[in-house]
């Protein structure tokens, strides 16, 4: 049962443009949500995360957007630049629980 | 500042033979621990988690388990291998639910 799924599993951009990675999520009692990019051969790093009390959450060229009736979040990246070219999990938690959920990725591919 | 540390990088192992892989995190106290599997053109899969010492919980049923013998420190073990079992091994570590968590670099192990 996948939990945080991301229906896309790819998704090629201009350098410049905007890039848009999408995830929904099943569990209602998810209240904790986190972006992840990951190289090859190298652990996830952490981007950015939301609570579900908030609907937005900025950090500089990246955004995330939290719709929780349709239980979607999405990430927003611009400028994309090639250097944002990697694989992006998005993840979900509860806040009084322990586990965190990760989708199966989104492989962004920036073209210069 | 938290660091984690993971190892080996690598690892070639034959079918049948045991596992072990080690995970220490420095500059936190009572972490949650986490170890993941990402197989190829798969997501993040939750393998275990722990909340304290002895105290492990294991989401999949495998031929694979973890221990945590001291307050930042898990292993993941198997007596036997499977080919199966081939993946990249991710250990994370966070301070509970609604938190990031911290990946390590993670272990690329191939059974062959």
């Amino acid at each position: 049962d996948q939990q945080v799924k991301q229906n896309s599993p790819s998704l090629s951009v201009q350098e410049g443009r905007i890039s848009i990675l999408n995830c929904d999520y099943t569990n209602s009692m998810f209240d904790y949500f986190l972006w992840y990019k990951k190289y090859p051969a190298e652990g996830p790093t952490f981007l950015i995360s939301i609570s579900s009390i908030k609907d937005k959450n900025e950090d500089g060229r990246f955004t995330v957007f939290l719709n929780k009736s349709a239980k979607h979040l999405s990430l927003h990246i611009v400028p994309s630049q090639p250097g944002d070219s990697a694989v992006y999990f998005c993840a979900a938690s509860e806040s009084s629980g322990d586990k965190l959920t990760f989708g199966t990725g989104t492989r962004l591919a920036v073209r210069p | 500042s938290q660091t984690i540390h993971q190892w080996p990088a690598t690892l070639v192992q034959p079918v049948g033979s045991p596992l072990s892989l080690e995970c220490t995190v420095e500059g936190t106290s009572n972490p949650n621990l986490y170890w993941y599997r990402q197989a190829a053109g798969r997501g993040l899969q939750l393998l275990f988690y722990s909340v304290g010492i002895g105290q492990i919980s294991s989401e999949v049923p495998q031929n694979l388990s973890a221990s945590r013998p001291q307050d930042r420190q898990f292993i993941l073990s198997s007596k036997k291998l499977l080919l199966s079992d081939s993946g990249f091994y991710l250990c994370a570590w966070n301070l509970g639910g609604g938190t990031e968590a911290f990946f390590g670099q993670g272990t690329r192990l191939t059974v062959v």
